[in-house]
């Protein structure tokens, strides 16, 4: 069954614009996990943020985390049309181990 | 962190036949999972493929369609059995550390049957 929620379903942007992407889920996790998926491919990595973190910062990425309300957001600064892709968010699953992932945000930035 | 490769990238299958994909890891870890994203879908948890034992099948899957492998702590094999169109899917696995630890992704191999 499906953890967390992303929104919006779909997202239009231009370059140079910021995009934010906002997951929600339902149980209490331990970490939370950001993905991208370019047109079908495989899942690159983005960034975990664990339970006892609010915010964390990859390059043009940053995450925060509020586990009181249970959401997550990506946001993307200064997008480029590389960026355009779905974005997933995932967290650990009742063991601990596995992920569940929500249904994703694609993404489109047009130049 | 680790990287993961899958065979076949892709294949074309015609119903009620047979497919092994593998996964193969550079270098040891201590999970290693098959997901299943169905088109415009997000992705599914088949099971975790335990070393040595038996894999872990989540509700709505089971061994005698999804057979599973995993022989070492970098090898994977997920069967997709006397296949039907609609497990035309793409198939990934990842492998990662306990559960404070990232998860790493396969390619994925994109399967459809006629």
């Amino acid at each position: 069954s499906q953890q967390g929620e992303e929104d919006p379903q779909a997202l239009s942007i231009q370059e140079g614009e910021n995009a934010t992407m906002n997951c929600s889920y339902k149980t209490s996790i331990n970490n939370l996990q950001w993905y991208r998926q370019n047109s079908g491919r495989g899942l690159v990595h983005l960034i975990l943020i664990r339970s006892n973190e609010r915010e964390k910062h990859s390059g043009r990425l940053r995450v925060t985390l509020d586990t009181s309300k249970k959401s997550s957001s990506l946001l993307i600064t200064a997008s480029r049309a590389a960026d355009t892709a779905s974005y997933f968010c995932a967290t650990d699953n009742q063991a601990g181990t596995a992920l569940i992932f929500g249904k994703g945000t694609t993404l489109s930035v047009s130049s | 962190s680790a990287v993961i490769s899958q065979k076949p990238s892709r294949d074309i299958c015609q119903r009620g036949t047979s497919l092994t994909i593998q996964c193969q890891v550079d270098s040891q870890v201590t999970m290693m999972f098959w997901y299943r994203q169905q088109p415009g879908q997000s992705l599914t948890l088949i099971a975790t493929a335990n070393q040595g034992s038996e894999a872990t099948y989540e509700s709505g899957f089971v061994i005698d369609k999804f057979p599973i492998s995993r022989p070492n702590l970098t090898f994977s094999t997920l069967t997709v059995s006397n296949m039907s169109p609609e497990d035309s899917s793409i198939y990934l696995c990842s492998g990662g550390g306990s559960y404070y630890n990232e998860q790493f992704f396969g390619p994925g191999t994109r399967l459809t049957v006629l």
